[in-house]
């Protein structure tokens, strides 16, 4: 089965500053590579997502993007905000021919914390 | 308004008792997800389900069951909660086909004395 890997656990950013979270996973056939962020209390949200035919997707300060060679993937947050704080996670899957979602993959989370 | 709705949010019972957490969604998805998580940690799929009548385990072993009698409803049992069973449950639905996002319900934040 598919196995997903997440670093960091925690990172500690200024405002302003970009945050780098970075996975990789072991399944070559994956090819749906989503983004969620949890906010303390509150249930995980997708915030940016990327199929295995593209390298990059960007959406505002948000990007992602995807080495399907090396089997790793990241997220990228520039100017960071005190509203980034948050746990995100990565996941992988295989979509299948006509979409829809199926059974995600989850890293282990990463806590980012932006200071003031 | 369409969403995926859990209860109870939050349930506190004895060792040995059976509990059941509740799942329905109206978002017209096919697919749902059980998941469990320590607040914070890691998201730990313990069932899910691509349809009416099709229920599958997922990654982490689990002493629950969970039936899908019909689409909206994806109900999960504990015959026997013990206090290892203390954890957030969250309930996770997506569509059959196109979109691929799964959408997660508020939870259920279980304790097993």
């Amino acid at each position: 089965g598919e196995n997903v890997e997440q670093h960091p656990s925690t990172l500690s950013v200024q405002e302003g500053d970009s945050a780098v979270i970075k996975c990789t996973y072991s399944d070559s056939a994956s090819n749906y590579f989503p983004w969620y962020k949890q906010e303390l209390g509150k249930r995980p949200q997708l915030i940016i997502d990327i199929r295995s035919n593209v390298g990059e997707k960007k959406d505002q300060r948000i990007a992602v993007t995807l080495n399907k060679t090396a089997k790793h993937f990241s997220l990228h947050i520039t100017e960071t905000q005190p509203e980034d704080s948050a746990v995100y996670f990565c996941a992988a899957t295989l979509r299948g021919l006509t979409g829809g979602g199926n059974k995600l993959t989850f890293g282990t989370g990463t806590q980012l914390k932006v200071e003031l | 308004e369409a969403d995926i709705y859990q209860t109870p949010r939050y349930l506190v019972i004895g060792t040995g008792k059976k509990i059941t957490l509740e799942c329905s969604q109206t978002m017209g998805h096919d697919k749902m997800y059980w998941y469990q998580q320590d607040p914070g940690m890691e998201l730990h799929l313990i069932h899910y389900s691509y349809g009416v009548n099709s229920t599958e385990k997922g990654d982490l072993s689990s002493e629950s069951t969970v039936s899908r009698i019909r689409t909206e409803h994806f109900p999960l049992t504990l015959e026997s909660a013990r206090p290892s069973h203390t954890s957030q449950y969250l309930c996770a639905s997506s569509a059959g086909t196109g979109g691929n996002e799964q959408f997660f319900g508020p939870g259920t934040r279980l304790t097993v004395l």
